[in-house]
């Protein structure tokens, strides 16, 4: 199983500031994918990175696949309260192996 | 609307209790997973199932068991609950191990 190291752990910012989410292993991905977990409820799939380099848009949140698969980013764009929540991101390692997530609060 | 639930959403035992959680899904999937979730570790893999009897060890499958009679249901069983085994325990499907995972809301286990 591949460790993956999401940093940074807690991420606390106002209303309307841009943050970044990365997640990042020694191996090589065959394809990663980032859920977003909120209080009480289980996590759900915001997005899934297959080719090295490739980028994804989900409305204000950008996606980012290195282009060696190792590391991924999620970048979110004035952020709003709706945001918060605990952002995972999971490896394909012919089974899923998660990362310990960054728990994101946006303040208003 | 295909969905995916767990019981009890609360549970409290005492050490050394045998306790089951549940799990159904509606999506038809024939791969179902149990994780738990725990600060600072992220999901970690407990064990799963390719289809109707077949289950597999993920990588925390010690004091726990599951059995696959049916493709709806992936019953998750602590033989004799430890404190340690206090946590969240979420329940997912897919369609294949790659795909999208379909987690239930999960159960939160406090074993005293």
């Amino acid at each position: 199983t591949q460790l993956l190291e999401q940093s940074p752990q807690f991420l606390s910012i106002q209303e309307g500031e841009n943050l970044t989410v990365y997640c990042n292993s020694s191996s090589v991905f065959s394809s990663l994918q980032w859920y977003r977990q909120e209080p009480g409820e289980g996590p759900v799939l915001l997005v899934t990175v297959v080719t090295g380099g490739e980028v994804k848009k989900l409305k204000r949140l950008t996606f980012q696949f290195g282009d060696a698969r190792k590391d991924s980013s999620l970048h979110i764009t004035a952020a709003q309260p709706g945001d918060t929540g605990l952002y995972l991101c999971a490896a394909d390692d012919y089974k899923l192996s998660f990362g310990a997530g960054t728990t994101v609060t946006v303040r208003a | 609307d295909a969905e995916i639930t767990q019981s009890p959403r609360h549970k409290i035992t005492e050490t050394g209790r045998q306790v089951t959680l549940a799990c159904h899904q509606t999506w038809n999937h024939n791969n179902m997973f149990w994780y738990r979730q725990d600060l600072g570790h992220g999901l970690r893999l407990i064990h799963y199932s390719y289809g109707v009897q077949d289950t597999n060890k993920g990588e925390v499958s010690d004091g726990y068991s599951v059995s696959r009679s049916n493709t709806e249901d992936l019953p998750l069983t602590l033989e004799s609950a430890a404190s340690s085994q206090t946590s969240v325990y979420f329940c997912a499907s897919s369609e294949s191990f790659t795909r999208e995972q379909f987690f239930g809301p999960g159960t939160r286990l406090t074993v005293l």
